[in-house]
């Protein structure tokens, strides 16, 4: 069982809908969580990080972090077709993994015009 | 400026050639981190070193080796290149929170 697991997509919304991307993980005893989005060819980067129970927004992202049931979202509301990349999910199991993150293999997600 | 950078940003090399690719952070961030990835693989961790005496394998680092420098420099060394090493290598660094933050990559081509 792999320990961060996305669907490859691709997610298609239209312009100006809501994208929701989702993230199992398998470690129940994991902490922090982040979201990178990565466009072609390009270097991740960090749009969110998460580490308690709920929602956290920063613009149109929000995270929603739920322990309890191992999983993590992103949405991206009012979707622009600026957000046509692939996203991230990591997660940092905590000491029990040398504290370091582990990656799922990304979400591709197209918005079309 | 870019907080982390990396050179070379594309190489294509040939099998058996001895390679390095450098990593240099203004972040002061104490940990850094060197990833490959492939198509349909995700990130996947080479080595990683939480400061300038800690350096740990990942699960990847058959075939690879690293040095620290310093603080704001980690390089990855591939000692005799092979084909399947064709990928995008990622430098990145992380402080006392662990957010990681990238470089901009390298391409890495065997021949």
């Amino acid at each position: 069982q792999k320990e961060v697991e996305q669907n490859s997509g691709p997610l298609s919304v239209p312009e100006g809908a809501i994208a929701s991307l989702n993230c199992t993980y398998s470690d129940r005893g994991s902490q922090s969580f982040f979201w990178y989005r990565q466009y072609s060819g390009k270097s991740p980067e960090l749009i969110m990080s998460i580490y308690s129970n709920g929602d956290k927004e920063d613009g149109r992202f929000t995270a929603q972090l739920n322990k309890a049931s191992q999983y993590v979202s992103l949405l991206i509301r009012d979707s622009q077709p600026s957000d046509s990349a692939t996203y991230l999910c990591a997660v940092n199991p905590g000491k029990s993994s040398g504290d370091k993150l582990t990656f799922g293999t990304g979400t591709r997600l197209a918005v079309r015009p | 400026d870019a907080d982390v950078t990396q050179t070379p940003r594309n190489r294509i090399t040939k099998t058996g050639k001895r390679i390095m690719l450098e990593c240099s952070q203004t972040k002061g961030h104490d940990r850094m981190y060197w990833y490959r990835q492939d198509p349909g693989l995700g990130l996947r961790l080479i080595y990683y070193s939480f400061d300038v005496k800690d350096i740990n394998k990942g699960e990847i680092s058959d075939g690879y080796s690293v040095s620290r420098q310093a603080q704001a420099k980690f390089s990855l060394s591939l000692e005799s290149a092979i084909p399947n090493q064709t990928a995008l290598y990622f430098c990145a660094t992380s402080g006392k929170v662990d957010e990681q933050f990238f470089g901009p990559g390298t391409r890495l081509t065997v021949l």
